[in-house]
């Protein structure tokens, strides 16, 4: 069974760092890039990063590049999200996704399965 | 960047058809993908590539593409149906993840 399960949300300052994680289970890890989705509370859904399978390939989105880093580590089945410089604008819950592929190529493909999502709050 | 424009809400009678549009320049040649997502849960992709289906997902969920608008559409909905709706592409010109605003579907 595929599980992605997420971690790391917390309360955190303005200006303050977190570092969340996505565990992926029942799948082979590096075959599948992975993305990271945002929602801010009652909000829509948005876009933040997308990672190839090898991790040779990183996507951003405007609001957060240069801010936040995406990486995996393979050999632990394991997903990450490195947010810098935080603002209020970034409280949201984060989801990892699954792709349906390994390369960028597969960027453009579904998701068909993501996390219960892991909640980020940025607050004095 | 590219923008695809979802209506925020749309109602319907239980037993009608809902049909929720995805709005962007020349999405017709883009994939499109569209999620449902319940209330405090993840979405769930319930079509991909304009018009496939995932196992699991009634046939009474489809979904198509053309033009400047993709289109899912929920035939004899029901009350589980209700939900918010969010379409989805790939804008290779600026390789970014789009989603539409979302819409939330209301059986009446």
């Amino acid at each position: 069974e595929v599980q992605l399960l997420e971690s790391g949300g917390d309360l955190v300052q303005p200006g303050g760092s977190l570092r969340l994680s996505c565990a992926a289970s029942g799948f082979t890890f590096t075959d599948y890039a992975m993305m990271w989705v945002r929602q801010a509370p009652g909000k829509g859904l948005q876009w933040v990063s997308s990672l190839t399978g090898p991790g040779d390939g990183t996507f951003y989105a405007d609001s957060v590049k240069g801010r936040f880093t995406v990486s995996r580590d393979n050999s632990k089945n394991s997903l990450f999200l490195q947010m810098n410089s935080l603002t209020a604008a970034d409280t949201a819950i984060y989801y990892c996704a699954r792709g349906m592929c390994s390369n960028s190529a597969c960027l453009g493909g579904h998701s068909d399965f993501w996390g219960q999502g892991t909640l980020v709050t940025v607050s004095s | 960047s590219y923008v695809l424009t979802q209506p925020p809400s749309v109602s319907v009678a239980p037993g009608q058809t809902a049909t929720i549009t995805c709005g962007g320049d020349n999405i017709g040649r883009r994939s499109v993908h569209w999620y449902r997502q319940m209330p405090g849960q993840a979405p769930v992709v319930v079509v991909f590539d304009d018009s496939g289906r995932p196992s699991g997902i009634p046939e009474r969920i489809s979904g198509s593409n053309s033009g400047n608008t993709a289109t899912l559409t929920v035939s004899r909905v029901e009350a589980e149906d209700e939900a918010d709706y969010y379409c989805q592409v790939w804008d290779s010109g600026s390789d970014h993840v789009v989603f539409g605003g979302g819409t939330k579907l209301t059986v009446l």
